[in-house]
């Protein structure tokens, strides 16, 4: 069945960058977008950017200057990482599988979350 | 960027009774918009597509509806398993943007 998992560092340091893997199972990622959307806690969720299925990538104008989103698709893998983290950066991190790869859509699958806490 | 204004913020309503939480697009979004069941500590799920479509495998008493900028989750029939919070999202235009959620208690 389809599934998605985020992995990384608990805690990251102010100035630090964060590095996040995504692990897929049950679909290509040539087949198929994977998007990053965070939460910090108590509020809403921002969508970060995306991993085209062609291996293209889009992201957030507010965090363009300081993410980067890559894959392996040997390993089924998508990485995340962001330069710069500051406290505001605090949040539960999640990939999301988009559900059709034609045109933009909803997400029909997510990870279960990875919380990051930026603090010294 | 188009802003998605939700509302209420929180509701408290009594087993089996109906409610309706609502989404507004600062511009027309041609139906592309999602709603999803966040319970605490878990991710998103999706319940809601296409404005309208029921997620396979949702309860029949979730419905969507609206088109061009307002929209509306209705849940029939509230069960204690749907306390949660409760997003839309819109995907006609990037950046995807979502609604700053409806926090949905038992009263």
């Amino acid at each position: 069945q389809v599934q998605l998992k985020e992995s990384g560092p608990g805690l990251v340091q102010p100035s630090q960058t964060l590095s996040l893997t995504c692990t897929v199972s049950g679909f290509s990622l040539t087949s198929y977008h994977v998007h990053w959307v965070r939460q910090p806690p108590g509020k809403g969720l921002e969508w970060m950017g995306v991993m085209w299925s062609d291996g293209d990538t889009s992201y957030n104008s507010a965090l363009k200057s300081r993410l980067s989103i890559s894959r392996d698709t040997s390993k089924s893998q998508v990485f995340l990482k962001m330069s710069s983290l500051q406290t505001e950066d605090t949040a539960t991190y999640y990939c999301a599988r988009e559900a059709e790869i034609v045109m933009p859509t909803y997400f029909d699958y997510w990870g279960q979350g990875v919380m990051v806490t930026v603090s010294s | 960027d188009i802003r998605m204004t939700q509302s209420p913020a929180s509701l408290s309503a009594s087993l089996g009774e109906t409610v309706n939480i609502e989404c507004l697009a600062s511009e027309d979004i041609y139906s592309d918009l999602a709603w999803y069941q966040q319970k605490p500590g878990k991710s998103p799920q999706l319940l809601i597509y296409n404005a309208n479509s029921l997620q396979n495998g949702v309860p029949s008493r979730f419905s969507g509806s609206g088109s061009g900028t307002q929209y509306s989750l209705k849940i029939n029939s509230l069960q204690s398993e749907d306390v949660a919070t409760y997003f839309c999202q819109q995907y006609n235009n990037y950046p995807l943007t979502f609604g700053s959620g409806t926090k949905l208690e038992i009263k």
